[in-house]
């Protein structure tokens, strides 16, 4: 059974810094792509973050960029987001996913979500 | 970044009723489309992929069309499970974007 399971979130002042973590596990963790995905309180879904199944490639969404960072150890079968200079805007639930992709098929898709981790920006 | 929309925000129905929501992408897409649902304090549920594949052990009452830049989600037959959320999500650029949600209430 595939598990994704969060950890790190907290309260932490604007300016601050907080480490996240994912511990994956029921598949094989280095041939699946990972994703941050966040939902500030009361809104809609936001796709943060991936990186690739052996780490050398990252992308963010345009808001984080220089100032979160993923990264992810195969042999520990973990994700983190490096969150830093954080805003009250960066207050939200953050997901680690799952990412399934088979270009060939158009099939791109996040099939496994954790249950989240709440990041509170505030004095 | 493509832009997703979604309509109507917020929909009343009834159990047994068929339901449908739109998404509309701001280019073409093809059919990287995939179809979320999510209820109040749970994580996101995939649902159907590609457009119009239902994720396994979905229900066949939920149903996914369209292609480029128009979708739709039609529920057939409405159940109580089925008052939630609903997100598309655009899987063709980098920045994979979500619709801003549509809440299916009673």
């Amino acid at each position: 059974e595939v598990q994704l399971v969060e950890s790190g979130g907290d309260l932490v002042q604007p300016g601050g810094s907080l480490r996240l973590s994912c511990a994956a596990s029921g598949f094989t963790f280095n041939s699946y792509s990972m994703n941050w995905v966040r939902q500030a309180p009361g809104k809609g879904l936001e796709w943060v973050s991936v990186i690739s199944g052996i780490g050398d490639e990252k992308k963010y969404v345009d808001s984080v960029k220089g100032r979160f960072t993923i990264s992810r150890d195969n042999s520990k079968n973990t994700m983190d987001l490096q969150m830093q200079n954080l805003r009250a805007e960066d207050t939200a639930v953050y997901y680690c996913v799952r990412r399934v992709q088979k270009w060939s098929k158009q099939e791109d898709y996040f099939d496994h979500w954790g249950q989240g981790t709440l990041v509170t920006v505030s004095s | 970044d493509i832009q997703m929309t979604q309509s109507p925000s917020s929909l009343s129905a009834s159990v047994g009723d068929r339901v449908s929501i739109t998404c509309r992408a701001s280019e073409s897409i093809s059919k990287y489309l995939n179809w979320y649902q999510q209820k109040p304090g749970k994580a996101p549920k995939l649902l159907i992929y590609a457009a119009s594949t239902l994720q396994s052990a979905v229900p066949l009452r939920f149903n996914g069309s369209g292609s480029e830049t128009d979708f739709t989600l039609t529920i057939d037959s409405l159940q109580p499970e089925d008052f939630a959320t609903y997100y598309c999500q655009q899987s063709y650029s980098t920045q994979k974007t979500f619709g801003q949600g549509t809440k299916v209430e009673i």
